[in-house]
């Protein structure tokens, strides 16, 4: 069973660029989260999405973006990227919502510059 | 504000030591509390769980612990092995804010033979 696919692996962009990140779930499973880690703040929640909408928000301004299809694939934007939005990106996967075990990717690692 | 937060950041053990990583919490509200392992280059893993309704779970060598009293939750890793070498953070579900894991920082487990 493929694991959580995050592409791509590794982007570096430029201030004030945008950025699209994608994610794969596990099959079958349709809520899909993403986290934004990074040494100083650590692992922090971006949004959730179940059945295409998004059920939950965390603390980030609207630049961070995203949405799901109806493959439950999903899809994280970042708009006017500033110097602070590098970080890992980390798509996790749950076969349902609230559910404590999530399936993590490898991340995408996103360097502004 | 409410947070989970870690006692130590690094922990050194010899193999095959017992391990026991401490998370404190200040949300009394959540309803689980959750152990990730990371290694390096690889994503959180889901290792065990505990309802804010038990005091104890067992898994397969490790052991969770919630004190409710004094807001702490540890993790007991029995005959530690080289391949426990991980980052572990304690996450907790906010019951009061839809689905997300509020992540502690982080303690580095490094296992030395």
């Amino acid at each position: 069973k493929a694991g959580v696919t995050q592409t791509p692996r590794y982007l570096i962009k430029t201030r004030g660029q945008q950025v699209t990140l994608s994610c794969s779930p596990i099959s079958g499973h349709r809520s899909v989260s993403w986290y934004q880690q990074t040494p100083g703040q650590g692992l922090q929640f971006l949004f959730e999405y179940f059945s295409e909408t998004q059920r939950n928000k965390g603390n980030f301004p609207g630049r961070f973006s995203g949405r799901q299809f109806s493959n439950s694939r999903s899809e994280m934007n970042v708009s006017t990227l500033e110097l602070g939005d590098s970080a890992l990106y980390l798509c996790a996967s749950s076969l349902r919502q609230m559910n404590t075990e999530a399936f993590f990717g490898q991340g995408t690692r996103l360097t502004v510059v | 504000g409410e947070s989970v937060g870690l006692h130590l950041p690094t922990l050194s053990v010899q193999e095959g030591d017992n391990s026991i990583i401490n998370c404190a919490y200040s949300n009394s509200a959540s309803d689980y509390f959750i152990w990730y392992k990371q290694e390096s280059g690889k994503g959180p893993q889901f290792i065990i769980d505990i309802r804010s309704n038990m005091d104890k779970r067992q898994g397969q060598r490790v052991t969770v612990l919630l004190n409710k009293t004094v807001k702490h939750l540890s993790l007991q890793i029995a005959a530690t092995q080289p391949g426990d070498s991980a980052v572990y953070f304690c996450a907790e579900t906010p019951s009061n804010s839809g689905y997300a894991l509020n992540f502690g920082k982080g303690t580095s487990l490094l296992v030395t033979p």
